[in-house]
């Protein structure tokens, strides 16, 4: 089975960074996605790690070392339109076509 | 390309009744999950799909919950008796098979009250 744990909550003010932490325990592992939902609707998919490193996708970044069962999601340039909920999700090892989530960060962009 | 398709969006029911949710995946996946969401507990994988056959149930909560998935453009998931505790948002997800990297393409979800 897995363990993902993310802070519940974060808080930022437009304009600046904010990083979201997810730490994964897994008896396998097969890449870590990152999802963004916003209330009342359906996740989306925002960025796949499965290689040591940062990958960019403009104002989003996503990092992952797997020696150390971690990864951050960078959210740059903070919109209002960014608060959402920000799922960390993990594919199992042992079933390359399950994801496991973790609970969710719910990340609050005030003006 | 409509996206994943769910009905009905919201289901008010009484307890022990039976209740149906539907979905329709994105043409030429051929992977089909559903997940519940709740406060409580996140998002739980309940069941997923490889080409209609069922793959890993083992998250269905109990024998009240059954799933199928008659033909490639087509699921349900239903629940008989419903009770309370069945109360969550009920997301279908659907994947294409190649690749590692193919995400899930989430529909938007049905919201299931029971009183």
């Amino acid at each position: 089975g897995q363990n993902i744990d993310q802070p519940t909550e974060m808080t930022a003010t437009e304009g600046a960074i904010v990083q979201i932490n997810c730490t994964y325990q897994t008896s396998g592992f097969n890449g870590l996605f990152w999802y963004q939902q916003h209330a009342g609707e359906a996740p989306t998919f925002l960025s796949y790690n499965v290689l040591d490193g940062l990958e960019e996708k403009g104002r989003f970044s996503s990092f992952l070392s797997r020696s150390k069962g971690y990864s951050y999601l960078l959210l740059k340039e903070l919109q209002m339109k960014d608060s959402a909920s920000y799922l960390c999700a993990v594919r199992d090892g042992s079933d390359d076509y399950k994801l496991s989530f973790g609970a969710g960060t719910t990340v609050t962009v005030r003006a | 390309d409509a996206g994943v398709i769910q009905s009905p969006r919201h289901e008010v029911t009484e307890m022990g009744q039976e209740v149906t949710l539907r979905c329709k995946p994105i043409s030429g996946h051929d992977y089909l999950f559903w997940y519940r969401q709740t406060m409580m507990r996140g998002l739980e994988l309940l069941i997923y799909f490889n080409n209609n056959v069922p793959i890993d149930d083992s998250g269905m909560p109990e024998d009240r919950f059954s799933a199928k998935m008659p033909n490639a453009s087509f699921s349900t998931l239903k629940i008989q008796p419903s009770e309370p505790r069945d109360s969550a948002v009920y997301f279908c997800a659907s994947r294409a098979g190649t690749g590692f990297n193919s995400p899930l393409h989430f529909g938007n979800g049905t919201r299931l009250t029971v009183t």
